[in-house]
């Protein structure tokens, strides 16, 4: 099956910092999503984004499926920021379910 | 829109324990899909319905697992005979019929096996 590669697997940062995270996915996939993981375990929409660039605030994120992969930009971070942010793909074929990666952990300090 | 919902948010058992999850999906979403989360990791699929069918079951749902959306609104995830591996966060989400199909995640239902 599809594999999802999510890289750091951990970062810190001080607050007001830049930060790329990375996704690469072994696969064509239909649709790809961003999301951000609060420490109470709720998952948050941050984008459905299968291809091109979005952006939402000081977030913003851009899909380049034929080279299997997609970046997420986090601008002047937050401490509110922290969590886990999970790339999640849907390969096709699969009922539209979702292939999640293991995860960015992100700790913004002040 | 409320979003999705899970009823309940936590729930303790002892092993052996029968134990049985709710999903509310956003109305008008006909797509509902349940999620198992250990700690570390990332969700994994468990199975999706579309309206009251349910179309797709992964091997990670064995026999003890049973899944239900009686008339295409909220479902239910049963865990019979309760196992300490079954500890995890169960997550269900919903997506729209027509269109992007783009989850929404309802808050999880946190399982503890004793």
């Amino acid at each position: 099956g599809i594999q999802v590669e999510q890289s750091p697997p951990d970062l810190i940062l001080q607050e007001g910092a830049n930060s790329t995270l990375r996704c690469n996915f072994s696969d064509s996939v239909n649709n790809l999503q961003w999301f951000h993981q609060n420490p109470w375990g709720q998952l948050i929409n941050l984008f459905y984004i299968p291809s091109g660039t979005k952006q939402n605030g000081r977030l913003s994120a851009t899909t380049v499926a034929t080279e299997r992969y997609s970046l997420l930009y986090i601008s002047s971070s937050q401490t509110t920021d922290s969590g886990v942010y999970f790339c999640a793909v849907e390969p096709p074929g699969g009922y539209n379910k979702l292939i999640f990666g293991a995860g960015t952990r992100l700790a913004v300090h002040p | 829109d409320t979003g999705v919902s899970q009823d309940p948010r936590h729930k303790i058992t002892k092993r052996g324990q029968n134990v049985t999850f709710r999903c509310d999906p956003i109305s008008e979403h006909n797509r509902l899909y349940w999620y198992r989360q250990t700690l570390g990791q990332g969700p994994e699929f468990l199975t999706y319905f579309q309206n009251e069918a349910q179309l797709e079951k992964s091997r990670l749902l064995s026999d003890r697992f049973s899944a239900e959306r009686p008339k295409g609104s909220f479902s239910t995830l049963e865990i019979q005979r309760t196992e300490q591996g079954d500890s995890a966060m169960y997550l269900c989400a919903s997506s729209a019929r027509d269109g992007a199909y783009e989850q929404y995640f309802g808050p999880g239902t946190r399982l503890t096996v004793t």
